[in-house]
């Protein structure tokens, strides 16, 4: 088993509609989460952490986690061309600076 | 700000060639990282290093060596590049626990 899974994808959505991904985790020792984006041909750029149960919004993404469902997801409101990218989803356990990354999912917005 | 320097963006080496890949940080990060991110595969660590002249294997070091002789220098060296170390490799470094900064990346072809 995966210890870090998104949905595949691709996913598109059309503009200004809100793009939801999702990550589920295998190691219930995780205690952060990142979601980073890429675009083709770019390395990755961090646009979300979390670390306590809920929500937490920057802008026009939010994330969410749920450490019971060993669930983290991303919403991005008001999806713009820009946010094309694939995004991954990245977590560590307490105590360890490594990240184990999911195979991301790629998004395609519309116009 | 922040910067993580890969002294490369594109490679092209014979099989059998030593390669080294290059990476400086110029943040005082003790922690750095090489993944290399494949198709379908995500991001997979190779080596880490958490203080000078140490190293630790990730989850694929097989062909694969490293060096840290300064603090801001993490090297990953290939000892006899093979066809299937084609592949984009990042760099990444971080101080404590606000996930990683990626250099630009090596997009490494091996022929």
């Amino acid at each position: 088993q995966k210890e870090v899974e998104q949905n595949s994808g691709p996913l598109s959505v059309p503009e200004g509609a809100i793009a939801s991904l999702n990550c589920t985790y295998s190691d219930r020792g995780s205690q952060s989460f990142f979601w980073y984006r890429q675009y083709s041909g770019k390395s990755p750029e961090l646009i979300m952490f979390i670390y306590s149960n809920g929500d937490k919004e920057d802008g026009r993404f939010t994330a969410q986690l749920n450490k019971a469902s060993q669930y983290v997801s991303l919403l991005i409101r008001d999806s713009q061309p820009s946010d094309s990218a694939t995004y991954l989803c990245a977590v560590n356990i307490i105590g360890d600076y490594k990240l184990s990354f999911g195979a991301g999912t790629t998004v395609t917005v519309r116009a | 700000d922040v910067k993580v320097t890969q002294s490369s963006r594109y490679l092209v080496k014979r099989t059998g060639e030593k390669v080294f890949l290059e990476c400086v940080q110029d943040m005082d990060h003790e922690n750095m990282f090489w993944y290399r991110q494949d198709p379908g595969l995500g991001l997979r660590l190779i080596y880490f290093s958490y203080d000078v002249k140490m190293k630790e294997k990730g989850d694929i070091p097989e062909g694969y060596s490293v060096s840290r002789e300064k603090k801001e220098r993490f090297s990953l060296i290939l000892e006899s590049a093979s066809t299937n170390q084609t592949s984009m490799y990042l760099c990444a470094s971080i101080d404590r626990g606000y996930g990683y900064t990626f250099g630009s990346g090596t997009r490494l072809t091996v022929v």
